[in-house]
């Protein structure tokens, strides 16, 4: 099976970076995904990394070691609306199963 | 361009009853999975829908059953509910054609089995 471990809770500043750790176990994927979901509502894309490295979107980056079984999220400019959890995905299987993580609720503080 | 569309948008049952719940995909997409999320905890995955078919299954009874119509919809029906059953219950489609293709999500059928 498939298993993906992430912090629960992570409080930053207004204004900073954070950096949201995920690890993860599977016998073979496609890529890593990051999904953001506000209480209440439904989980949004953020991003997704196929290959090794650095994916950039605006003030948010993902980044995946396939070697290390490891990514992260790194959001920048934190802004007061960016308080909500994260969830790092696995894409896999034939027809594009994606298997979600724990989660890390982010709240950003003033 | 509607975006994931749910109904609905919730419903209390009682243990022992059947529910289903119902789907209609992003235009242009035609592959919809099903996941189960408690709260406080990420989506868990259902089962995923293609060419009406079930194509892929997570580690869920077989209380858990759906459906695929030819205009890609897809219901989600659970039999003899459980308490355990009480969760939001998302709707995610994408096409089938593109590797890594985002899940675009409704905003989910929150059911309450008392």
């Amino acid at each position: 099976g498939q298993s993906l471990e992430q912090p629960s809770e992570v409080t930053a500043v207004e204004g900073a970076i954070v950096q949201i750790n995920c690890t993860y176990q599977t016998s073979g994927f496609y890529g890593l995904s990051w999904y953001q979901q506000h209480d209440g509502g439904a989980p949004t894309f953020l991003s997704y990394n196929a290959l090794d490295g650095l994916e950039e979107t605006g003030r948010f980056s993902s980044f995946l070691s396939r070697s290390d079984s490891y990514g992260y999220l790194l959001l920048q400019e934190l802004q007061m609306k960016d308080s909500a959890s994260y969830f790092c995905a696995l894409n896999s299987g034939g027809y594009q199963k994606v298997t979600f993580g724990t989660g890390t609720k982010l709240q950003v503080i003033p | 361009d509607a975006g994931v569309t749910q109904s609905p948008t919730h419903l209390i049952k009682t243990r022992g009853q059947q529910v289903t719940l119902r789907c209609s995909p992003k235009s242009g997409h035609d592959t919809v999975s099903w996941y189960q999320q408690a709260l406080g905890q990420g989506p868990q995955f259902i089962f995923q829908y293609y060419e009406e078919e079930e194509r892929q299954r997570g580690n869920f009874p077989d209380r858990f059953s759906g459906h695929q119509f030819p205009n890609y919809s897809s219901e989600l029906n659970v039999n003899a509910l459980l308490l355990g059953d009480s969760a939001l219950y998302l709707c995610a489609s994408s096409p089938s054609y593109r590797v890594g293709s985002p899940l675009h999500f409704g905003n989910g059928t929150r059911l309450t089995v008392t």
